[in-house]
């Protein structure tokens, strides 16, 4: 299986701030990652595809990057509804396997 | 738009089975191009994929799951269903239900249900 490690568990910032969440695949899984942002008692909602594509509706301030088995999600400049958990997830192979999750907390 | 709904108990004995079902609509679950799965998240903690089922029935389970789980399709009601047998205390979870395509890579979740909490207590 392939395990997926998010840094940092949480992380407190302020509204305008650039914010950074890592993700760590165990093995190489290309560009195969997607980035979810879930909100307290609501379905995750899927941000990030592929990497770095944009699921289409999600405001531009949202990136990602990376490939083989370091990624990134970037928020950059946080809004107030960008308080959220964010979760990654390698759409790689099956068994299919996310990280622990990042709650971004305001500062 | 395509909905998904999750429905079921929402308390389960221990030792015995969960069964939930997840009826879609806006869209045909007998499209070529997606999988449907199943995720759950217990309170407080992260998401955990259970396993996916495509419309001609064939399925992939979580390892980890794998004896305990059987996922099943009814193409005339849009609907796919989980069954957990022997549950315990660890398989209190919000569950959801959820789509991903069908090609290898592309097993991204762009569609979920709003998910069902399901409690496991005697």
């Amino acid at each position: 299986d392939i395990q997926m490690t998010q840094s940092p568990s949480s992380v407190s910032a302020s509204v305008g701030d650039r914010v950074t969440i890592t993700c760590r695949a165990s093995q190489d899984i290309s560009t195969w990652l997607a980035w979810y942002q879930q909100k307290p008692g609501k379905a995750p909602k899927l941000l990030i595809y592929t990497a770095s594509s944009l699921q289409s509706g999600v405001p531009s301030r949202f990136s990602g990057s990376g490939s083989g088995t370091d990624f990134t999600l970037t928020i950059s400049s946080l809004q107030p509804e960008d308080f959220a958990t964010y979760h990654c997830q390698q759409s790689n192979s099956f068994p299919l396997t996310f990280g622990g999750g990042t709650k971004v907390e305001i500062k | 738009q395509l909905q998904l709904q999750e429905s079921g108990p929402g308390l389960v004995k221990p030792s015995e089975t969960l069964s939930l079902t997840c009826t879609v609509s806006g869209g045909s679950i007998t499209s070529y191009s997606y999988y449907w799965g199943w995720i759950r998240q217990p309170p407080g903690k992260g998401l955990e994929w259970i396993g996916s089922i495509y419309y001609s029935a064939i399925t992939y389970y979580n390892p980890s799951l794998k004896s305990r789980v059987t996922i099943s399709i009814d193409t005339s009601k849009n609907q796919f269903s989980l069954q957990l047998t022997s549950v315990t205390a660890a398989d209190t979870a919000i569950y959801y239900c959820a789509r991903h395509k069908f090609n290898s890579g592309w097993y991204n979740f762009d569609y979920w249900g709003q998910g069902t909490l399901v409690t496991v207590s005697s």
